[in-house]
C-alpha cells in the first residue's frame, strides 16, 4: 500500500462548480498535510497547509483533514478556468521527508 | 516567481553520460531539497540538505549524488544515465527545513536521456 493515494483524474468541471479533490494516507501518525498546485511546465506552489485535524479556509479554497478516516480533501468553490492545474496532496512523514500524491489534473471549462 | 532558480532549464544527453543540475535557494533559506517528477512515479523526494549537511535521504539512486556548498547553492549530479532517468528535476528551498516549513519550488530542469 502506498503511503499516500490520490486519484490522478483528469477531472473536468464547468466554471463555477465546486471541486472536491481527495487523498488517503496510511499512517495515522502523520500530522502535517499540504496541498500544492502545479501549472503546466512550472514547479509546485503551496496552496494550503494544515496541522492535525480540522478545516482551514483561504478564499475559495478549503482544506479538510479527517484523521479518523486518514482522508484529506481540498475544496474549490466557484471554480475558474485559471484553477486548471494539477493538484498534489503532500504529507510530512517525519524525519524531514515529504511524500506527494500522484496529483489530480483539473480542467475547469469556461 | 518563487525565488528559487535552477539551471539549466533543459538538458538533452545520451545514456551513460553524467550531468550536473544546479539550484540557488531563496535568499535566507538554509535548506535545499531535490525531487524527481516523472509521469509514472509522480513527485519523488530525493535528498535534503541543511546548511551544507545532508539531512534526509529519499529514493535517491547510488548513481546520483548531491551537495550543498557554503554559499548554500546546491548541485545534483546524475551519472551513468539511463533512459529511465528522463524526468523533471525540481529543487525546493525552505528557511530551516523543518516539518512546518514551507517549501518553495524552482521551475525545474527537464532532463531527456536519449
Amino acid at each position: 500500500q502506498k503511503e499516500v493515494e490520490q486519484d490522478p483524474g483528469p477531472l473536468s468541471v464547468p466554471e463555477g462548480a465546486i471541486v472536491s479533490l481527495n487523498c488517503t494516507y496510511s499512517n495515522s501518525a502523520f500530522q502535517y498535510f499540504m496541498w500544492y498546485r502545479q501549472y503546466s511546465r512550472k514547479g509546485p506552489e503551496l496552496l494550503m497547509y494544515t496541522y492535525s485535524s480540522g478545516n482551514k479556509e483561504d478564499g475559495r479554497f478549503t482544506a479538510q483533514v479527517d484523521k479518523s478516516s486518514k482522508y484529506i480533501s481540498l475544496f474549490i468553490r466557484d471554480s475558474q478556468p485559471s484553477d486548471s492545474a494539477t493538484y498534489l496532496c503532500a504529507i510530512h512523514t517525519g524525519g524531514f521527508k515529504t511524500i506527494f500524491g500522484a496529483g489530480t489534473r483539473l480542467f475547469v471549462k469556461a | 516567481d518563487s525565488g528559487v532558480t535552477q539551471t539549466p532549464k533543459h538538458l538533452i544527453t545520451a545514456t551513460g553520460q553524467r550531468v550536473t543540475l544546479r539550484c540557488s535557494p531563496r535568499s535566507g533559506d538554509l535548506s535545499v531539497y531535490w525531487y524527481q517528477q516523472s509521469l509514472d512515479q509522480g513527485l519523488q523526494f530525493l535528498i535534503q540538505y541543511y546548511n551544507g549537511e545532508e539531512r534526509a535521504k529519499g529514493n535517491i539512486l547510488e548513481r546520483f549524488s548531491a551537495q550543498q556548498f557554503p554559499d548554500l547553492h546546491s548541485e545534483l549530479n546524475l551519472s551513468s544515465l539511463e533512459l529511465g532517468d528522463s524526468a523533471l528535476y525540481f529543487c525546493a528551498s525552505s528557511v530551516f527545513g523543518g516539518e512546518s516549513d514551507t517549501q518553495y519550488f524552482g521551475p525545474g530542469t527537464r532532463l531527456t536521456v536519449l
